[in-house]
């Protein structure tokens, strides 16, 4: 079983719409959570970390973060073509900077 | 935020060469540095972690004596390839946290090395 689970997509969403994305893990002892984003050919850039349950909203992007259910989502409002990318979800298992990473969902927003 | 920069951005090289590639952090220090690989289309993949002045710590499968991590200074980790293959192929990625014990939000990713092994 693969540690940090995503969906590969893609997920295609009109311009102006709501995206979601899903990720689960399957350690218990997950301490932190982070969304990133790659763009085709480079290196991945922080979005969002969520520390605890709950949600954390940064401008149009809200990330929600439940232990119990070991699920962590990313909610991108007002979707922009520009927000076309793949989407990695992470998890450090300790107090370490080691990332975990998903395999990533690629979004596509369309004009 | 604080710039993590990697050197070369892209390298083509035969079967059984060896290639170096160095992440430097540029305004900060880092005792800690990680190295990943993320192949086409999967996810990235931690191959090692750098210490200043002492042994790398590689992850389980990696092999230590292909992929050898020279953490020179405070600011310089390098990655060589030893007698690269084709499967060698890779995008290879470094980062360092700016804030060691602070938060895991301060770990900043290099540009990435396009590794192209003929």
């Amino acid at each position: 079983q693969k540690e940090v689970e995503q969906n590969s997509g893609p997920l295609s969403v009109p311009e102006g719409a709501i995206a979601s994305l899903n990720c689960t893990y399957s350690d218990r002892g997950s301490q932190s959570f982070f969304w990133y984003r790659q763009y085709s050919g480079k290196s991945p850039e922080l979005i969002m970390s969520i520390y605890s349950n709950g949600d954390k909203e940064d401008g149009r992007f809200t990330a929600q973060l439940n232990k119990a259910s070991q699920y962590v989502s990313l909610l991108i409002r007002d979707s922009q073509p520009s927000d076309s990318a793949t989407y990695l979800c992470a998890v450090t298992l300790d107090s370490s900077y080691k990332l975990i990473f998903g395999s990533g969902t690629r979004l596509l927003v369309r004009p | 935020g604080a710039v993590v920069s990697q050197h070369p951005s892209r390298v083509i090289c035969k079967s059984g060469t060896s290639v170096k590639i160095e992440c430097r952090s540029l305004d900060f220090q880092a005792t800690t540095m990680f190295w990943y690989r993320q192949f086409p289309k999967q996810s990235l993949m931690l191959m090692a972690t750098s210490n200043e002045g002492s042994k790398a710590t590689y992850e389980q499968g990696v092999e230590k004596d292909k992929f050898l991590i020279n953490h020179a200074s405070l600011t310089l980790s390098t990655l060589t390839v030893t007698s690269a293959h084709p499967e060698d192929s890779s995008f290879y990625i470094c980062s360092a946290p700016a804030n060691p014990g602070g938060s895991p939000d301060t770990q900043y990713f290099g540009p990435g090395t396009r590794l192209t092994v003929l």
